[in-house]
């Protein structure tokens, strides 16, 4: 079983729409959680980590599900600019492994 | 600012010719660095952990004479790709933890002819 899965999608929802993506883990002891955002023919970038708590940063709420083992990313008032492939992270209860999903590829369209 | 810079960002060599490229951590010493292949259109492929002062680990399937890495210090790890074909052609990117996050060099797009 993979320590990460994650839907590839492709996700492709109009302007202004609500996305939201999941991502499952095995580990039940994993410590640390984390979304990616990755452009097309560029490096992940740090979209934001997950707190037991949730986050909230402006349009984008992560949340942890523990009890089910998940995350997830919800992305309200979807842009154009919104378009890439968002991977999720998960680290390891050892700390020194990182997991990372396939990617979901997401596309907002006009 | 960057945390992890690659260098190069692009490289185009012969066939058969090795390719060496650099991962640094700036500002932090990165005892652990990972490397990573992507090919176009499909996710990141973990291919090694570099760890500072001992031998990579190597993920199942990498050949580890064909992927040399180096991690001789606490900011640098070298990934060379030996003998290089055709199909070793991707896109290498590094990473290493700063603070309980991985974050990512900016890539080397390699192109072999």
């Amino acid at each position: 079983r993979k320590e990460v899965e994650q839907d590839p999608g492709p996700f492709n929802v109009p302007e202004g729409a609500t996305v939201a993506f999941n991502c499952t883990y095995s580990n039940s002891a994993s410590q640390s959680f984390f979304w990616y955002r990755q452009d097309c023919r560029k490096e992940p970038k740090l979209l934001m980590s997950v707190y037991s708590s949730g986050n909230e940063d402006g349009r984008f709420t992560a949340q942890l599900n523990r009890a089910s083992q998940y995350i997830s990313l919800l992305i309200r008032d979807s842009k154009l600019s919104d378009s890439a492939t968002y991977l999720c992270a998960v680290n390891s209860n050892t700390g020194n492994q990182f997991y990372f999903g396939t990617g979901t590829s997401l596309t907002v369209i006009p | 600012g960057a945390v992890v810079s690659q260098h190069p960002s692009w490289v185009i060599c012969k066939s058969g010719t090795s390719v060496k490229i650099e991962c640094r951590s700036l500002d932090f010493q990165a005892t652990t660095m990972f490397w990573y292949r992507q090919f176009p259109k499909q996710s990141l492929m973990l291919m090694a952990t570099s760890n500072e002062g001992s031998k990579a680990t190597y993920e199942q399937g990498v050949e580890k004479d064909k992927f040399l890495i180096n991690h001789a210090s606490l900011t640098l790890s070298t990934l060379t790709v030996t003998s290089a074909h055709p199909e070793d052609s991707s896109f290498y990117i590094c990473s290493a933890a700063r603070w309980n996050t991985i974050y990512f060099g900016e890539g080397s797009w390699l192109t072999v002819v």
